[in-house]
């Protein structure tokens, strides 16, 4: 079965310290990995996608299949990354989306 | 673009009624949207599958005839929850995917049940 596992329910830094979201899945095929982002009082937005293998807002993953993880990173926490970051897996091919339970990330000056 | 409203955003309702949360997209159209509930403090478990103009394909353990969902158009899909329970009461939340893109979000309906 497809499963999403981010290990940490909470992350606190300091600003411009490094920032590491653990993500790893469990599934035998070729999935789809993805973060999405969800701002206070906003709605879940996507971030980035591994396929795309970009850069947005400073935040990276990179799809290590043989540790079947797709970790974010940041160099430089800034305040305004606050917030749920969850990372999602979709079967190649197929539409539906599989999160993990969720990282709150929390930035403090 | 690409934008995913849902209506209401707030609902209250008494134990036994029903009650139907709206998902349209806006500016674009959706042959998939889907249907996901959310209790607090926790992840988002997808409940359906809504295809345009066909059933919905639930997910293991949830009661299709409790939510029934209709997806009648490209821009609009409907989940009702029928005879509502206080154990319904969660943050449910829709998506709508454009075809070769991704999924986009609603912003959720806040359901509660007396």
């Amino acid at each position: 079965a497809q499963r999403v596992t981010q290990p940490e329910k909470l992350l606190s830094v300091f600003k411009g310290a490094p920032v590491e979201l653990k993500c790893n899945y469990s599934y035998s095929g070729s999935p789809e990995l993805f973060w999405y982002v969800q701002y206070s009082r906003q709605r879940l937005q996507l971030l980035l996608r591994h396929i795309s293998r970009e850069s947005i807002k400073g935040f990276t993953a990179d799809l290590n299949k043989g540790e079947t993880s797709f970790h974010l990173k940041k160099p430089f926490a800034q305040e305004e990354d606050s917030a749920m970051y969850y990372c999602a897996l979709r079967n190649t091919g197929f539409q539906k989306l599989v999160f993990g339970t969720g990282t709150r990330l929390l930035v403090s000056p | 673009g690409a934008v995913v409203s849902q209506h209401p955003s707030r609902v209250i309702c008494k134990s036994g009624t029903s009650v139907k949360i709206e998902c349209r997209s806006l500016d674009f159209q959706a042959t998939t949207m889907f249907w996901y509930r959310q209790f607090p403090k926790q992840s988002l478990m997808l409940m359906a599958t809504s295809n345009e103009g066909s059933k919905a394909t639930y997910e293991q353990g949830v009661e299709k005839d409790k939510f029934l969902i209709n997806h009648a158009s490209l821009t609009l899909s409907t989940l009702t929850v029928t005879s509502a329970h206080p154990e319904d009461s969660s943050f449910y939340i829709c998506s709508a995917e454009r075809t070769g893109y991704e999924q986009y979000f609603g912003p959720g309906t806040r359901l509660t049940v007396t």
